[in-house]
Formats: C-alpha cells, sequence, structure tokens
C-alpha cells in the first residue's frame, strides 16, 4: 500500500540550528515526491519537489531509494520557518492523486 | 490572492442535513481536488476531476458527492450518510494532473 509516514508530529529547535524533517514512504514503483508547508494563517503551498532538486528558502531534501526516505532539511533554521510541513506522494496511474504524511510542526525558537 | 476561493469559511449544520461546499478557479486549471484534513491524520483525498464533467472518487468518498459541470467550479456536498463530517476541508487545482497543486484557503464544517 502507499502510505507516506512523518515520525515526529513537533519538531522544536532554535534559531539558527540545523533542522531535519523526516519522512519515509512506501511505494512500489518510482515515486515523485514533494513537501507542501502551511505557514500560520496562510494557504497550504508547494515547498519544493524531488524531481526539479531545487533549494527553496534554504530547504532541500534528497530522495533515498533505499531507505525510502525524503527527509528535508535545512542547515540554520530562522523563525519565519516555524510552520506545518507536510511530505506527500505521488499516487499510481498518473491522476495526479497526492498521498500525504500526517504533518510535522516546525517550531523555531529565538 | 485570488486563484482558487473555498466558501463559506466556517460552516455550521445540524445532523441529518446535506450541506455543499463551493470550490472555485479563476486559473483556467484542469484539474481539481477534494481533501479533508483532520488533526494527526494529514490530508486524505475524497475526491478529483481531471477535465470537466467527469470525476473519481479518492479514497474516503463514501458520504460524499461531487459535480464538475464547469471548469471554474467542483462543489462538494457533504450527505447525511457522512458519519464523521466534521472537519477541515480543502479544495485544490492544478494545471494537469502532473502539475503544482494550489489549494484553496479551507471550509471548516461543524455538524452538532
Amino acid at each position: 500500500a502507499q502510505r507516506v509516514t512523518q515520525p515526529e508530529k513537533l519538531l522544536s529547535v532554535f534559531k539558527g540550528a540545523p533542522v531535519e524533517l523526516k519522512c519515509n514512504y512506501s511505494y512500489s514503483g518510482s515515486p515523485e515526491l514533494f513537501w507542501y508547508v502551511q505557514y500560520s494563517r496562510q494557504r497550504l503551498q508547494l515547498l519544493l519537489r524531488h524531481i526539479s532538486r531545487e533549494s527553496i528558502k534554504g530547504f532541500t531534501a534528497d530522495l533515498n531509494k533505499g531507505e525510502t526516505s525524503f527527509h528535508l532539511k535545512k542547515p540554520f533554521a530562522q523563525e519565519e520557518d516555524s510552520a506545518m510541513y507536510y511530505c506527500a506522494l505521488s499516487g499510481s496511474s498518473n491522476t495526479g492523486k497526492l498521498i500525504f504524511g500526517q504533518g510535522t510542526t516546525l517550531q523555531v525558537k529565538p | 490572492d485570488g486563484g482558487i476561493t473555498q466558501s463559506p469559511k466556517y460552516l455550521f449544520r445540524k445532523e441529518g442535513q446535506n450541506v455543499t461546499l463551493s470550490c472555485e478557479q479563476n486559473l483556467n486549471h484542469d484539474a481539481m481536488y477534494w481533501y479533508r484534513q483532520d488533526p494527526g491524520q494529514g490530508l486524505r483525498l475524497i475526491y478529483y476531476s481531471q477535465i470537466v464533467n467527469d470525476f473519481q472518487k479518492g479514497d474516503i468518498a463514501e458520504g460524499y458527492s461531487v459535480s464538475r459541470e464547469k471548469k471554474e467550479s467542483f462543489p462538494l456536498t457533504v450527505t447525511s450518510a457522512q458519519k464523521n463530517p466534521t472537519a477541515f476541508y480543502l479544495c485544490a487545482s492544478s494545471i494537469n494532473r502532473d502539475y503544482e497543486q494550489y489549494f484553496g484557503p479551507g471550509t471548516r464544517l461543524t455538524v452538532t
């Protein structure tokens, strides 16, 4: 079955500390993975997708097929990074369906 | 910021009543989606539509119905058959199935 797991409900770090938001997936084919972010009082929006291999707002994520992971990383957290982060997997059959993880709240303390 | 809108922001209904949530987009997107967001469960797909006059069930379609008569609109009806309707509902759209999904602001439905 296709599944996305984010093991941490809450991750709290101090400003300037490194951040790693964990995401593991279960999928039999070639996965397409995304990170979405929801800042306070804002809409859910795409942060990055593994295909583009971009670094957005200092965040990067590498797809590790051996470990079936797509962890989100940032070397130095900023207070404005505080938000809810969702990892998502594009489902099979090219439908565009997204399977979301449970979400992780990142809290960056001053 | 327009793009994709949902109304109303908050909706209250009595148990046993059907209720329709609105989702409109002016992005000329072909694909539209409805998700349900519950605490600790992330987002779950209810229904999706890749083109006008066509839609498919998602993972939790029971107790819900949709229509896609116009490209811009994808209303979701929460019927009395939905056992736990109280939730936050998110609508999304994308150019097509291969592109980024843009989300609306959501509607919080409370059924008592």
